[in-house]
């Protein structure tokens, strides 16, 4: 149980172009997702908190119209790289708190080229 | 502010033996929850083990063991009769008890295991 659905896995842009990442809950109901961006050998670092129904809370330093965050219902939850750079390529994952912890998706790779 | 540190970037551990991943973490919340995942070069976060702070007895879960040592802050990892399949990325992480609240993690073990 507990399973976080993330699409796409890997995803390549161009330079300027928008990318949506999506992560749907598939047996349970996430109220809360958190957002984590991972560069190649480093730590996941929060980009911010999607709270279903109302704005996301974004960490200090994360630009709020560089990266849209939206989760208009229980189970979807949306996180929109806005004219990518390649300063933008990186490991996305998503997480929410289940009964018995938190689950994460599988995480999406986006290369801009 | 909450923080977790990992002081090992990297550890080799020879197939069939015991390792132990160090893991520190401050914080002034008498409630908290500390957890260890495993992650693979596909990038997934396998949840390996947890210790909630009020517990009183140190968390196992196969071949993971969690030792808690509460008055130093520290929550180390050990990991006995590696395999080469544990060869990855390990992180420690803490986050609230209950519902709600964010996972903060720290820097990551890249640990090794030799044949």
């Amino acid at each position: 149980g507990a399973v976080v659905s993330q699409h796409p896995s890997r995803v390549i842009c161009k330079s300027g172009t928008s990318v949506k990442i999506e992560c749907r809950s598939l047996d349970f109901q996430a109220t809360t997702m958190f957002w984590y961006r991972q560069f190649p050998k480093q730590s996941l670092m929060l980009m911010a908190t999607s709270n279903e129904g109302s704005k996301a809370t974004y960490e200090q330093g994360v630009e709020k119209d560089k990266f849209l965050i939206n989760h208009a219902s229980l189970t979807l939850s949306t996180l929109t790289v806005t004219s990518a750079h390649p300063e933008d390529s990186s490991f996305y994952i998503c997480s929410a708190k289940a009964n018995y912890g938190y689950t994460f998706g599988s995480g999406t790779r986006l290369t801009v080229v | 502010a909450q923080k977790i540190t990992q002081t090992q970037p990297g550890m080799f551990v020879q197939e069939k033996e015991a390792v132990t991943l160090d893991c520190t973490y401050d914080t002034s919340d008498p409630s908290y929850g500390l957890f260890w995942y495993k992650q693979p070069s596909s990038g997934e976060m396998i949840f390996l083990i947890y210790q909630g702070s009020y517990d009183q007895q140190n968390a196992t879960e196969g071949r993971y063991s969690l030792n808690f040592q509460k008055a130093r802050k520290s929550a180390n990892l050990v990991i006995s009769a590696s395999q080469l399949g544990d060869s990855a990325m390990y992180f420690c992480a803490m986050g609230p008890l209950g519902q709600g609240g964010k996972l903060i993690f720290g820097q990551g073990t890249e640990l090794s295991v030799k044949p």
